[in-house]
């Protein structure tokens, strides 16, 4: 049973670019959650999305990040018109259904995103 | 969701036990007490969790005090490979994210 799959794991963009990091969650597992990490500090929640919805937004930077989650494929972060300071790992993690779940996170190991 | 507090950083000799305090005086009766940690930039990796009752499964014990206010985190003989960020959340079972603090450095030494 595969875990949770994120790619790239590396990703360098030039300021302006768009970066889109994307996000198989575990088999059966229908809630998403991607997290900030900037260097040297702790991890800062963004998102949470169920298939086709997002549920809570309230850590997304107002403008030029965006998450999908559709009822087919990966979910997707996407950051338009980088900065340098976007510069950071972003971990996505999934969990199954609320009523199974333990409260259990499931965490991949992280995009990490280099702006020049 | 009740806010934790943690001592930055601990040392623990390798062997013995690593026991990793977390205080949290304002859980309400619905939250529970999760413990993550973070090796070295990996993705955070889930230790255990409960309510009120201890809990011990095969990495690790969890000692909650009978007011909740506080709890404890107990790796019963620490490895270097344990080495890591250790963080104590509480939140309700079925709360829609985890907000992680600075947690606690755990240096294992040998």
């Amino acid at each position: 049973n595969a875990g949770v799959m994120q790619n790239p794991r590396h990703l360098v963009r030039r300021r302006g670019q768009e970066a889109r990091l994307r996000c198989s969650p575990m088999k059966g597992h229908s809630h998403v959650y991607w997290y900030r990490q900037l260097p040297e500090e702790g991890l800062k929640f963004m998102v949470y999305l169920q298939k086709e919805n997002i549920i809570d937004e309230s850590g997304m930077p107002k403008e030029r990040f965006s998450a999908e989650f559709p009822k087919e494929g990966p979910s997707i972060l996407r950051i338009q018109q980088v900065v340098r300071g976007d510069s950071a790992a972003y971990f996505c993690a999934s969990s199954p259904e609320t009523g199974r779940n333990t409260g259990e996170l499931f965490f991949g190991e992280g995009s990490r995103l280099t702006v020049l | 969701d009740a806010k934790t507090t943690q001592p930055t950083s601990m040392d623990c000799a390798e062997g013995r036990a690593a026991n990793l305090p977390c205080n949290h005086s304002t859980i309400s009766g619905n939250e529970y007490v999760y413990w993550y940690r973070q090796i070295h930039s990996q993705g955070p990796q889930y230790i255990i969790h409960g309510l009120k009752n201890n809990e011990t499964n095969e990495m690790a014990s969890l000692i909650i005090t009978e007011d909740r206010k506080s709890s404890t985190l107990i790796l019963p003989h620490a490895t270097l490979r344990d080495t890591a960020v250790y963080y104590c959340i509480v939140r309700p079972l079925y709360g829609n994210k985890l907000v992680f603090g600075a947690g606690t450095i755990l240096r294992v030494k040998s």
